[in-house]
Order: structure tokens, then C-alpha cells, then sequence
């Protein structure tokens, strides 16, 4: 069974740093791209940053730029969202997603995120 | 970047009705759109890729249909379950951008 599941999230004052991580497992982890997805309170979603299986490319939203890192192990079949500078915008539930087509060399596809953790919260708050 | 717009923001519906969503994409795009129904405090779950291909186990009263820059996503017969929260996506070109969202909600 393809599953994902995240962990770190918490409370966290503005300018501090959190590690989000991703545990991922039935499926071949490395030729996967991976991302990830936010949702803010009451909010749609957007695409936050993603990671080819190879981790060598990846794309972040601009308003994270210089902030986030996305990394993975894969040897240990986990991604990694490490959220430094953290403001009350960055305040959302953060989703890990699979890409579903197997190309390493991508990190996101035409064929859509189909396996979602099932989130973690982030809250940034004075 | 491509711009997602759904119509409309939400929608009151009662079981058994035939539900219709719009999704009008800022530029051509294909038919690189994919539908996510989201329930409340539950993770998206991704229902149709590439505009009219259902993921396996999704039920058969779901279709989608169009291209370039308009979409559609159908329910045919509304069941208590579908009532949920529905994203349109395009993954045409990064960065991957979605819709507002389409609320759909008991009449």
C-alpha cells in the first residue's frame, strides 16, 4: 500500500525554523518526484516546492525562495521541507505529494500528485 | 504563470442531481488538468488526470471533458459522499497552479 506521512509541523514564533519530514513507503521512492502542497486556514492550495527523484532539480514558490529547502534521503524513502525565517503567512497545513509518473529526472510531471499524506500544521504566531 | 479560475465558488445541491464545475485556465494548456476532491480535515485525493482519465477506484458517475483553456467536471448523480471541496490543476507548466476551489454542499 503506497503511503505517506509527515511530521514536525508545530507552533512557532515568527523567524523561527521548523522541520517538516515526509516517511514514504510501497512504492520506489527514488524514481519519484515529490512535493510540497500548503493550505492555509480556510484556504485553496498551492504548490509549494518540489524535488526531482534524483534530487537534483526542484522549484520553489517565490515567496519562499531564500527561505525553504527541500531535500530527500533515499535511502531512507524521506523528503524534507526545512522552513527557516518562518512568517505568520507560511501558517497553513502542509501536505506531502507524490508525483504519479516515474522519471527522475523531473520534478513534476503532466499526470497530477496522486498519493497526499495526510498533512501537518504549521502555526506561526507571535 | 497559469492562472486557474473555477466557477462557481461554491454550490447547493441535493442527492441524485447532476453537478457541473467550470475551470477556465489563463492560456492554452491541452488537456493537462486534473480534478482533486478534498473532504473536510482530509487530504486531497486526485479523481481525474489529463482531463478525462478516472483513477483507479474512482466511481463512474465522475467524467471530466475539454481542452485548451475550459474544463469541466461532472458528477452525474450526486452521492452523500461527493459532497466535498473540488480542485482543479493544470500541469501543463510549471509552477503547477490549482483552482479556488468549487465547495459543493447539501441542499
Amino acid at each position: 500500500d503506497v503511503q505517506l506521512w509527515e511530521s514536525g509541523g508545530g507552533f512557532v514564533q515568527p523567524g523561527g525554523s521548523l522541520r517538516l519530514s515526509c516517511a514514504a513507503s510501497g512504492f520506489t521512492f527514488n524514481t519519484y518526484a515529490m512535493s510540497w502542497v500548503r493550505q492555509a486556514p480556510g484556504k485553496g492550495l498551492e504548490w509549494v516546492s518540489a524535488l526531482s527523484g534524483s534530487g537534483d532539480r526542484t522549484y520553489y514558490v517565490e515567496s519562499v525562495k531564500g527561505r525553504f529547502t527541500i531535500s530527500r534521503d533515499n535511502s531512507k524513502n524521506t523528503l524534507y521541507l526545512q522552513m527557516n525565517n518562518l512568517r505568520a503567512e507560511d501558517t497553513a497545513v502542509y501536505y506531502c505529494a507524490k508525483d504519479r509518473y516515474d522519471d527522475p529526472a523531473i520534478y513534476y510531471s503532466y499526470y497530477g500528485l496522486d498519493v497526499w499524506g495526510q498533512g501537518t500544521t504549521v502555526t506561526v504566531s507571535s | 504563470d497559469i492562472q486557474m479560475t473555477q466557477s462557481p465558488s461554491s454550490l447547493s445541491a441535493s442527492v441524485g442531481d447532476r453537478v457541473t464545475i467550470t475551470c477556465r485556465a489563463s492560456q492554452s494548456m491541452s488537456t493537462w488538468l486534473n480534478w482533486y476532491q478534498q473532504r473536510p480535515g482530509k487530504a486531497p485525493k486526485l479523481l481525474i488526470s489529463g482531463t478525462s482519465s478516472l483513477q483507479t477506484g474512482v466511481p463512474s458517475r465522475f467524467s471530466g471533458s475539454g481542452s485548451g483553456t475550459e474544463f469541466t467536471l461532472t458528477i452525474s448523480s450526486l452521492q452523500p459522499e461527493d459532497f466535498a471541496t473540488y480542485y482543479c490543476q493544470q500541469s501543463y507548466s510549471s509552477p503547477l497552479t490549482f483552482g479556488g476551489g468549487t465547495k459543493v454542499e447539501i441542499k
